[in-house]
């Protein structure tokens, strides 16, 4: 079966920079999503087609892909971004969708 | 804007058969560049997609829950279905419906709307 890995955990200050990473062989070839949950909620789309910002989300949200590495980069954390964070994508047959294990962003 | 709410029984006993329903509003269920997904998450742990339905009725399966696994989609009612047969206390989860953007029926991409989510407990 195909996985994503995340780093369990990242910290930061507000005011610094996040950078989540996730990988998986296939992210070369299938687009990368990224998702925020608040506890409580539904998880929200923050990223999708590898870097792309859906209307409504700050820009302090970015994402980047180096082959089968993706990254999510928060840029000035502010203590609202404190949440857990997802990603996405699909193995190579395209039918396959698979969520990374998650990563809770702590602000210090 | 479009809306998506579950419902179904909160509390299911071993070895029976979980069912839920998603009910569209807002928006139209019958697309070729959207379908409708389910996707689980048990207390405390990560998000896990279970299957994905096409209007037209084509369907993707997680490969680890596929034996137990039907979706199903009443497009008359705006709603769409999930049945999940012989539940154990490890199906216990929130289950939340979804919107799935797709590139076509062998592509899919990324969940744009979701519901609030339901959480089913399995319990005697």
């Amino acid at each position: 079966s195909y996985e994503l890995t995340q780093p369990p955990s990242v910290s930061v200050s507000p005011g610094q920079t996040a950078r989540i990473t996730c990988s998986g062989d296939a992210l070369p070839n299938q687009y990368a999503y990224w998702y925020q949950q608040k506890p409580g909620q539904a998880p929200v789309l923050v990223i999708y087609k590898d870097n792309e910002r859906p209307s409504g989300i700050p820009e302090r949200f970015s994402g980047s892909n180096s082959g089968t590495t993706v990254t999510l980069t928060i840029s000035g954390v502010q203590a609202e971004d404190e949440a857990d964070y997802y990603c996405q994508s699909a193995d190579t047959s395209g039918t396959y969708v698979v969520f990374g294990g998650g990563t809770k962003l702590t602000v210090l | 804007q479009l809306q998506l709410q579950e419902s179904g029984p909160g509390l299911v006993k071993p070895s029976e058969t979980l069912s839920l329903t998603c009910s569209v509003s807002g928006g139209s269920i019958s697309s070729s560049i959207y379908s409708w997904a389910w996707i689980r998450q048990p207390p405390g742990k990560g998000l896990e997609w279970i299957g994905t339905i096409f209007y037209s009725g084509t369907t993707h399966y997680n490969p680890s829950l596929k034996t137990r696994v039907t979706v199903s989609v009443e497009t008359s009612k705006k709603q769409f279905s999930l049945n999940l047969s012989s539940v154990t206390a490890a199906d216990t989860a929130v289950y939340y419906c979804a919107r799935h953007v797709t590139g076509g029926e062998f592509q899919l991409l990324n969940f744009d709307y979701w519901g609030q989510g339901t959480l089913v407990t399995v319990s005697s």
